[in-house]
């Protein structure tokens, strides 16, 4: 297919150091959002999630913060590992009319994490 | 792991000849999608699906057809492949959860027109 977008940025880090991604969204009405990560020759895969109503979320070794008034959300992996080598991507979508439910999926950010 | 699959995994065909890739989920729920992604490459919305017998075209052109007769089955169809179409292709499903709408992936279709 041809290419539409741009080639994915790049993230290289150490393993046990902590990993920002960064991601800019495009919808102000956007209220939930979403992290996935993929793995090369696999789909995308959920990591953790966050509703605009909050500014902050932590799961296993992640954390999402959202702000809102600049419309930026971030993912936070803690210690690092080689197995964390992905392609990360973070969708939004709003609820309501009949684009409830579709998400806006961002560049994404391809990780590398060197032993 | 979410409960969707995608067959085939990877597909070599040759320009002209019409194709189906499958995905099928497990999970009972009413929405489905098809994402269209190049190597390195974002996921592109090509159709979505809110139920049996409702498709949609999503944000990306796409020359391919889908139909939803079934909850579990929604395949996606080219008529005529051509090289342009060479791509990964990406089903996934969604319910609404305690007002969160969380996609699950299948694996893929890797597809190469000759």
């Amino acid at each position: 297919g041809e290419s539409v977008g741009l080639h994915l940025p790049t993230l290289s880090v150490q393993e046990g150091d902590n990993s920002i991604i960064n991601c800019a969204y495009s919808n102000s009405a956007s209220d939930y959002f979403i992290w996935y990560k993929q793995e090369s020759g696999k789909g995308p895969q959920f990591i953790i999630d966050i509703r605009s109503n909050m500014d902050k979320r932590q799961g296993q070794r992640v954390t999402v913060l959202l702000n809102k008034t600049v419309k930026h959300l971030s993912l936070q992996i803690a210690a690092t590992q080689p197995g964390d080598s992905a392609v990360y991507f973070c969708a939004e979508t709003f609820a309501g009319g009949t684009s409830y439910g579709k998400l806006t999926f961002g560049q994404g950010t391809i990780l590398t994490v060197h032993p | 792991e979410a409960d969707i699959y995608q067959t085939p995994r990877y597909l070599v065909i040759g320009t002209g000849k019409k194709i189906t890739l499958e995905c099928s989920q497990t999970m009972g729920h009413d929405k489905m999608y098809w994402y269209q992604q190049d190597p390195g490459m974002e996921l592109h919305l090509i159709h979505y699906s809110y139920g049996v017998n409702s498709t949609e075209k999503g944000d990306l052109s796409s020359e391919s057809t889908v139909s939803r007769i079934r909850t579990e089955h929604f395949p996606l169809t080219l008529e005529s492949a051509r090289p342009s179409h060479t791509s990964q292709y990406l089903c996934a499903s969604s319910e609404p959860r305690l007002a969160k709408e969380t996609q699950y992936f299948g694996p893929g279709t890797r597809l190469l027109v000759l």
